[in-house]
């Protein structure tokens, strides 16, 4: 598959479960994102990946913890999560993370519903 | 930090009018305005970007304006159709070294036929 993927696409868990979501880009980028989708709230950034290092966390909460092996894969770890958490999580990715800017490539997202 | 104002949170148009969303930053030194369009169910794609040393840009019936003293930029659609209903997503990218963008809310445009 082309671009950037994301599973599971939807995920049900109780606030004592452990769970991963995955994100893969076939792109060829170097900078890659998680971003937090609530209904009536912007999309809220995340983490910032640049080749593999993190460079931006964005006052996130520890039960939130992202894992970058390499610059095509990117995972975000769940733990004790908390109803409020459940929203659409996106992943994207670009070509560079440059000063000048450019598009970010989003995936499909994981629809988080938290019990 | 960053901030992006967008505006009007909902817009319904006839088929065949224009449309105009509007958005406001508060980092003067932001230097790209991307936006997004996000049809239902569907994930957040680019349909236009301007960079700040660029007053307006144009591609078919999409332009996008920027004001950097006001610090405003603006999305024009003309000759609305069904299909560009959607939520459109204005952001801004602030002073720093990394790609990091700061999302408006969002504005859900219904086009009615």
């Amino acid at each position: 598959e082309t671009g950037v993927t994301q599973t599971p696409r939807h995920l049900v868990m109780g606030m004592t479960n452990k769970k991963s979501l995955k994100c893969e880009q076939h792109l060829g980028h170097n900078a890659m994102y998680w971003y937090k989708q609530s209904a009536k709230k912007p999309l809220e950034l995340m983490f910032v990946y640049n080749f593999k290092e993190q460079t931006e966390n964005n006052s996130v909460p520890s039960r939130f913890s992202p894992e970058c092996p390499n610059s095509s894969h990117l995972f975000l770890h769940l733990h004790t999560l908390q109803p409020e958490d459940s929203a659409l999580y996106l992943c994207a990715s670009s070509p560079s993370s440059g000063p000048e800017g450019n598009e970010q490539f989003f995936g499909p997202g994981t629809r988080l519903t938290v019990l | 930090g960053e901030n992006v104002e967008q505006h009007p949170s909902t817009l319904s148009v006839q088929e065949g009018d224009s449309a105009v969303i509007k958005c406001t930053y508060s980092d003067s030194a932001s230097n790209y305005f991307p936006w997004y369009k996000q049809e239902l169910g569907k994930r957040p794609q680019l349909i236009i970007d301007i960079r700040s040393n660029v007053g307006e840009k144009k591609d078919q019936r999409i332009a996008v304006t920027l004001n950097k003293t006001a610090k405003h930029f603006s999305l024009h659609i003309t000759e609305t159709q069904p299909e560009d209903s959607a939520v459109y997503f204005c952001a801004a990218r602030p002073t720093g070294g990394y790609n990091k963008l700061i999302f408006g809310a969002g504005t859900r445009l219904a086009v009615h036929p």
